[in-house]
Formats: C-alpha cells, structure tokens, sequence
C-alpha cells in the first residue's frame, strides 16, 4: 500500500499563477482533508471530504477550491497564488466519517513544499 | 487566544532522560486527544490517542489526559536521538469529528 501520495513534492510559483497539488489514497479512505503548515501556526484544515461529491470548507480555505469526484483523489487547486499561500501542505485521510462520532485518526502524506514568488 | 497552546520549544534532552511534553486547551468539549509525531520533512504521524480523561500506554510513551485542568501530556521514558522529532497533540470535540484542532508542535531533541 502507497498510503497518501501528493504530488508534487515542491513547486515554486508566480504571484498570480494557479496550479493544482494532486492528492491519492489507496485505503478507501471516506475522509479527506487538506492542511497547511505554517511556523508558529501549527496545522490549519483548509478542506474537507466525507465521500466523493462531497465537500466542505475549514478554517482557512480562501483562495482555495477542491473537489471530490472519486474517493480516491482529492486534489487542491490555487486559483491565484499569492506570497501569502507560501507553505507546506499536507493531505490527510481516514477510515472515518461524519456519521459516526470518535476519533478521526488521520494518516498523512509526505507534504508539498509552495512557494510562492 | 488559541483553543490549543503548545509550548514550541526546542526541546533538548541527553539520550535517557524522560521527556515531559504539554498541551493546554480551552473548549471543554473536546473528548478525543491524540499525539502525532513529525519528522523532518515529512507527514505528521499517529503516535497515541485517548478518549476522556485518564493514562493509555504503549512502550515507552505514556499518554495523560487531565479534563479538569484541561491538560494533557506525553511522557516518553528512556528517550532515543530517535525520538528527535515535532510532537503535536491535536483534539477533537464530542460530536463534531471533523473539528480537530492541532497544537503548534514542540520540537525535540535527543542528544547522544
């Protein structure tokens, strides 16, 4: 089993320009999320998922847009990227879902290194 | 203020030591605590998780959840440079599994 795989592993952008970082789980993981990491900040939820076309929104998502049309893949896109996008983030997934309640005991991938210029 | 507080650190301790590492937290409601490890350059990873209040062991780590202090901590006994790492605890409310809420991490390390 790969586990969570994100890709790519680091990228350097323009102020302005969009991409997208791609994230794969080969668990049948029902939850995925989206982190950033940030010195001082610690790991902030930008989006989630409970199942393929489902979607929802963290603690800091602007600026930024996923979908979920498998329950494998869910990717992360920057509409346009700014100084302030600058981090490290991470995908995360788990057995878990909404509809029952306990821990949601996420595995990680290995992270995405943005900068942005 | 931050529904959870981590000291950062860095954390520096000799090989052996026992190492104490604290969260505090605000929301009364969270029921679920968890500790991940994280690596340099990589993905945070579960270490250990309680439900409530109360010890859960595992090897050399010890977990301690205090509801009425609102702390908790991660104990390592006999520590290895192995053990150099960020330790992030993280939490979840009752009811509300997709809240989980990070500390900021402390950074230790274990020197040989």
């Amino acid at each position: 089993n790969a586990g969570v795989t994100q890709t790519p592993k680091f990228q350097v952008l323009k102020t302005g320009q969009s991409m997208t970082l791609q994230c794969a789980q080969d668990m049948n993981h029902e939850y995925m999320s989206w982190y950033r990491q940030d010195p001082g900040m610690g790991l902030r939820l930008i989006h989630y998922s409970v199942g393929a076309g489902i979607t929802d929104q963290g603690e800091v998502p602007n600026g930024y847009n996923v979908s979920r049309s498998t329950t494998e893949d869910f990717p992360l896109r920057l509409l346009s990227a700014a100084p302030s996008q600058t981090s490290v983030y991470f995908c995360a997934s788990s057995y878990f879902s909404w509809r029952g309640s306990g821990a949601n005991v996420l595995t990680f991938g290995a992270g995405s290194r943005l900068t942005v210029l | 203020q931050k529904e959870v507080e981590q000291d950062p650190g860095p954390l520096s301790v000799p090989e052996g030591a026992i190492v104490s590492l604290n969260c505090t937290y605000s929301n009364s409601a969270f029921q679920y605590f968890m500790w991940y490890r994280q690596y340099s350059r990589k993905g945070p990873e579960l270490l250990m998780y309680t439900y409530s209040s109360g010890n859960k062991e595992d090897g050399r780590f010890t977990a301690q959840v205090d509801k009425s202090s609102k702390y908790i901590s991660l104990f390592i006994r006999d520590s290895q440079p192995s053990d150099s790492a960020t330790y992030l605890c993280a939490m979840i409310p009752e009811g509300a599994t997709n809240k989980l809420i990070f500390g900021t991490g402390t950074l230790l390390a274990v020197q040989p």
